[in-house]
């Protein structure tokens, strides 16, 4: 069966600092990769997906990025934290070439605090 | 751009209660909509919705989409403390492309 690992499972970081948030994923080859992030009593935004290895599409302009260096990890970092990048961020996959043609498969999420 | 309105934001009822939570989209060429229930952490899915008129079912709940009115509802009957979470509405495209909606909070009491 497929299973999705994400962490850590929360994470405190001050202003300024890095950030390296790793996702894999087991049981499933070629999947599609995802990244969201979830404010306080909001829906997911979707911030990063990928179709393949080292095919990594942007959907909003942030002070993050994302890559894939395997066919199963996904990485979402940043260079320099800002505070507005706190929240909780979860990795998700899902099976085929088309998005939105099956169910996403969510990890268990990190929570990020920028103080 | 492509909206999804989840109504109510919160809802609080009794074990046994039934509840219908609703989901309306605008989105250009809709592929599909699905249905999430998060509790703490992971969303989990539910159902996924392409055909207008068809309910899927699955135990206490069921989902049926109108895709010419552009909504969806979600129905739980006699609903339970494990019922408690947030449900989450997300719609796709042909593009690929999913937006969610804020969800709705649902508390069941004993």
């Amino acid at each position: 069966s497929q299973t999705i690992h994400q962490w850590p499972a929360t994470l405190v970081q001050p202003v300024g600092s890095p950030l390296s948030l790793e996702c894999t994923v087991e049981g499933t080859s070629n999947p599609n990769l995802y990244w969201y992030r979830q404010a306080a009593g909001r829906g997911l935004q979707l911030l990063f997906y990928s179709i393949g290895i080292g095919q990594i599409s942007s959907e909003v302009p942030q002070n993050l990025s994302a890559s894939r260096p395997q066919d199963r990890q996904f990485i979402l970092s940043s260079k320099k934290l800002l505070l507005s990048d706190s929240g909780f961020y979860l990795c998700a996959w899902s099976v085929g070439v088309v998005q939105g043609a099956s169910p996403l498969h969510f990890g268990n999420g990190t929570r990020l605090t920028v103080t | 751009e492509d909206k999804v309105v989840q109504s109510p934001l919160s809802l609080v009822v009794h074990e046994g209660d039934t509840v219908t939570l609703n989901c309306s989209y605008e989105v250009t060429n809709f592929r599909s909509l699905l249905w999430y229930k998060q509790e703490k952490k992971a969303p989990t899915f539910l159902f996924m919705l392409t055909s207008s008129g068809i309910e899927k079912k699955s135990g206490r709940l069921s989902s049926i989409l109108d895709k010419k009115e552009l909504f969806s509802i979600l129905n739980i009957t006699a609903t339970q403390t494990g019922d408690s979470a947030v449900y989450l509405c997300a719609v796709c495209t042909n593009a690929g492309k999913s937006t969610f909606g804020d969800g709705t909070t649902l508390t069941v009491k004993p």
